[in-house]
C-alpha cells in the first residue's frame, strides 16, 4: 500500500534553477530514501535520512526530514537537464522489517 | 561493473498465456525483490526472497509465483495473465535484510499483453 504523497505531482523548471519537492508519510518511520526513475529505466538510490536526522547533504542535493509533520523535502539545486526523471520517496517503516514504501512520485522536467 | 540485469526489456505476451521474466544479480545480495510498476505510479512490492525464503505480500494475486534456484537469479511467473497485469516488472536486491540498506534496481521488463 502507498504510504504518502508527493508534491507537486509534476514540476517543470528552467536548467539552473533549484528544484524542491515534498513527501509526507502516514505512520512512524525508521528511515526515508529517495529515488530517482529516468524514463523508461529502473530506480537509482540518491541518499537516505534516518529518522534521528534532520538534514542531509551529497553533492547537489539537500535532503530535509520532519518527523513531527511526518514530510521530508528533495532540493536539487542548480538543477541540469540531465536531472530530468522521476522522482520517488520511500519510506521504511518502524513496525515492518525492511520493506520500502514508496510515495506517488514527482515528475521533474528541466527545460535546457 | 555489478549489477542488476533483467532479461527481456520488452516481452509481449497473449492474454492468458504464461510467461517468465527474470532477474541475475552480480552483487551477491542476500535479498531480492520483485514490483509491479503501472504507468505513472509507484512500485508496488509484489514479493520478496531472503536468500531462500520466500515472502509474499498479503495483496499479490495468485497469479503471479517466483522462484529463486540460486543466490544470483531470479524469476517472476505470471501463470495467466490479464490484461490489468501489462506494467513494468523491477527487480531489486539489498545486501541484507536490514532497514538502512538501499536497493538497486534493475532496469525493469516491460511487459505487454495482447
Amino acid at each position: 500500500s502507498q504510504q504518502g504523497e508527493e508534491d507537486p505531482q509534476a514540476l517543470s523548471i528552467q536548467e539552473g534553477e533549484n528544484a524542491t519537492m515534498n513527501c509526507s508519510y502516514k505512520t512512524s518511520i525508521n528511515n526515508l530514501q529517495w529515488y530517482r526513475q529516468n524514463s523508461g529505466r529502473g530506480l537509482v538510490h540518491l541518499i537516505l535520512i534516518r529518522s534521528n536526522e534532520r538534514e542531509k547533504h551529497s553533492g547537489r542535493l539537500r535532503v530535509t526530514l520532519d518527523t513531527s509533520k511526518k514530510s521530508s523535502s528533495l532540493l536539487i539545486t542548480a538543477s541540469r537537464a540531465a536531472d530530468t526523471a522521476s522522482y520517488f520517496c520511500a519510506t521504511v517503516q518502524m513496525d515492518s522489517s525492511y520493506k520500502l514504501i514508496f510515495g506517488s512520485g514527482t515528475r521533474l522536467l528541466v527545460r535546457p | 561493473d555489478a549489477m542488476v540485469i533483467q532479461n527481456p526489456r520488452y516481452q509481449v505476451t497473449q492474454f492468458g498465456k504464461p510467461v517468465t521474466l527474470s532477474c541475475s544479480q552480480t552483487l551477491n545480495h542476500n535479498v531480492m525483490y520483485w514490483y509491479q510498476q503501472k504507468s505513472s505510479q509507484a512500485p508496488k512490492l509484489l514479493f520478496h526472497y531472503y536468500d531462500k525464503d520466500f515472502n509474499n505480500e498479503a495483496d499479490t494475486p495468485d497469479n503471479f509465483q517466483s522462484r529463486r534456484p540460486n543466490t544470483s537469479f531470479c524469476f517472476l511467473d505470471i501463470r495467466s495473465p490479464g490484461l490489468g497485469d501489462a506494467a513494468m516488472y523491477l527487480c531489486a536486491t539489498s545486501r541484507v535484510a536490514q532497514r538502512d540498506q538501499p536497493q538497486h534496481f534493475g532496469d525493469g521488463t516491460r511487459l505487454s499483453i495482447l
